[in-house]
C-alpha cells in the first residue's frame, strides 16, 4: 500500500537532547513537509522540501533541522535549541505542482521530560 | 498574507442532525481551499478540495462544502451526522505558486446520542 510512515509513534527524550523523527513516503511525491500541532493552534509549518537536496524554512523553523538526501525520506531533527519541543509532529507529502493536496502521515508525539 | 479562521472551537450535534462548520479565509487572489479531518492521535485525511468551477464541492463520507467568494467562506456541511464523524476538522487555504497550506485552528465535533 502506498502511503506515509512516521516513526516512532511516541517518543520521550530528556531536556537538552537532540532527537530525530523519521518520515518515509512511497507515493513518489516530489514535495515533503513537516508540521507541528499544538492544542488550539492548528498546524504550523516547520520546513518543506520541493526536491531532493533542497529545503526551505517554514513559519517556525527555529530549533529544528532537516535533510532531504532521498526523494522518499525527510527526517526532522528537534535540537536542544527548540525551547518547547513537546508537541505532535506531522509529516506530509504532495506532488510539487499547484493544486495538489497534501497527504499526511500518522504523526509522532514527542514528549520532552 | 493569507489566513484562515474557524470561529467555532467546539460544536456538539445530535446524531442524525445536520452539520455546518464555518471557515473564513483571507486571500488576495482566487484561493484553493481544503477541508481535512483528524481523529484523535492520527494524521489528517482530506475530505474535499476546491480549486475552480462549481462552487459546491462534494467530498468523501457524505460531506460537501460551498465556496462563497462574496463572503470569503468555505463552510463544510453534512445533512445527517453519524457518531463516527466525531473528530477535529481543519480548513486550509493554499498559497500561490508552490503548495504551502495555511491551516485554521480547527473545530472539534462532538456527536451526542
Amino acid at each position: 500500500d502506498g502511503g506515509i510512515t512516521q516513526s516512532p509513534k511516541y517518543l520521550f527524550r530528556k531536556e537538552g537532547q537532540n532527537v530525530t523523527l523519521s518520515c518515509e513516503q512511497n507515493l513518489n511525491h516530489d514535495a515533503m513537509y513537516w508540521y507541528r500541532q499544538d492544542p488550539g493552534q492548528g498546524l504550523r509549518l516547520i520546513y518543506y522540501s520541493q526536491i531532493v537536496n533542497d529545503f526551505q524554512k517554514g513559519d517556525i523553523a527555529e530549533g529544528y533541522s532537516v535533510s532531504r538526501e532521498k526523494k522518499e525520506s525527510f527526517p526532522l531533527t528537534v535540537t536542544s535549541a527548540q525551547k518547547n519541543p513537546t508537541a505532535f509532529y506531522l509529516c506530509a507529502s504532495s506532488w510539487a505542482s499547484q493544486y495538489n493536496e497534501q497527504f499526511f502521515g500518522p504523526g509522532t508525539r514527542l514528549t520532552v521530560l | 498574507a493569507q489566513s484562515v479562521t474557524q470561529p467555532d472551537i467546539h460544536i456538539t450535534v445530535s446524531e442524525g442532525a445536520s452539520l455546518e462548520l464555518r471557515c473564513n479565509y483571507s486571500y488576495g487572489a482566487t484561493p484553493y481551499l481544503f477541508w481535512y479531518v483528524q481523529s484523535p492521535g492520527q494524521g489528517l485525511q482530506l475530505l474535499l478540495k476546491y480549486f475552480s468551477g462549481d462552487t459546491l464541492v462534494q467530498g468523501i463520507k457524505g460531506f460537501e462544502a460551498e465556496f462563497k467568494r462574496s463572503q470569503s467562506s468555505f463552510n463544510l456541511r453534512k445533512p445527517s451526522v453519524h457518531w463516527s464523524d466525531a473528530a477535529e476538522y481543519f480548513c486550509a487555504v493554499g498559497n500561490t505558486g508552490f503548495q504551502k497550506l495555511v491551516f485554521g485552528t480547527g473545530t472539534r465535533l462532538l456527536v451526542s446520542p
